[in-house]
């Protein structure tokens, strides 16, 4: 079966351009997850959602972040008017249902974000 | 956030040697998960250990888990090249918050 895909998976941007990105979960998974990694570091949690609920976007590190999900399918990460410290791999990761996060999570590859 | 802290960050083996690395927390958690990242794979999940578990195996993997230290461990027996990676530990605490440690480096020398 397929797993987590991610599109695209290098995109480079202007400073001040706005970008979507784009998270494919495997099918079934209810919760989905976004992170983002900056080069040599850890992952930063960004946000999460679990099926119908509200997201829970208390990792999201400004107001020029957003993300949507529709249903418990595809999902889209978007920055706008990027600044070069947004520069880094995003990552999605997905799951089955979320409750306590007894589930293991299944990431994406990644889409790499340079902000020139 | 709350953000576990392994140690030590960088850690350089002989293969068929033996590789520890730590994961700390401040705050109670439900359930903590190691992931094992590298160029090849990507992030893969390793093992989960409960908060009312104290260790668990998973073929040369061990994971030891401490509440009253607010600490876990993951061992790795008899390394081999191919575990060369960065491993991450998961913390998940209530209300579905969680966050990600800082990351071991670990290079296996053939």
């Amino acid at each position: 079966g397929a797993g987590v895909s991610q599109s695209p998976s290098n995109k480079v941007t202007e400073k001040g351009k706005d970008v979507e990105l784009r998270c494919d979960p495997i099918s079934g998974h209810t919760a989905l997850y976004w992170y983002r990694q900056r080069l040599g570091q850890g992952l930063e949690f960004l946000i999460y959602f679990q099926g119908n609920s509200a997201p829970d976007k208390s990792g999201l590190p400004s107001d020029r972040f957003s993300a949507e999900r529709t249903g418990e399918s595809v999902s889209t990460l978007t920055i706008q008017r990027t600044q070069q410290e947004d520069s880094a791999v995003y990552l999605c990761a997905s799951s089955l249902v979320a409750a306590g996060g007894y589930n293991e999570q299944f990431f994406g590859p990644g889409t790499r974000l340079t902000v020139l | 956030s709350q953000q576990g802290e392994e140690d030590p960050q960088a850690l350089s083996i002989q293969e068929g040697e033996n590789a520890t690395m730590n994961c700390s927390y401040k705050t109670s958690i439900n359930n903590l998960q190691w992931y094992r990242q590298n160029s090849g794979r990507g992030l893969v999940h390793l093992i989960l250990i409960r908060s009312n578990e104290r260790e668990k195996h998973s073929g040369r993997l061990r994971v030891t888990l401490d509440t009253s230290k607010k600490s876990s461990s993951l061992l790795i027996t008899a390394s081999r090249a191919a575990d060369t990676a960065s491993y991450f530990c998961l913390l998940y605490y209530g209300n579905n918050r969680l966050a990600f440690g800082k990351g071991n480096q670990v290079v296996v020398i053939p």
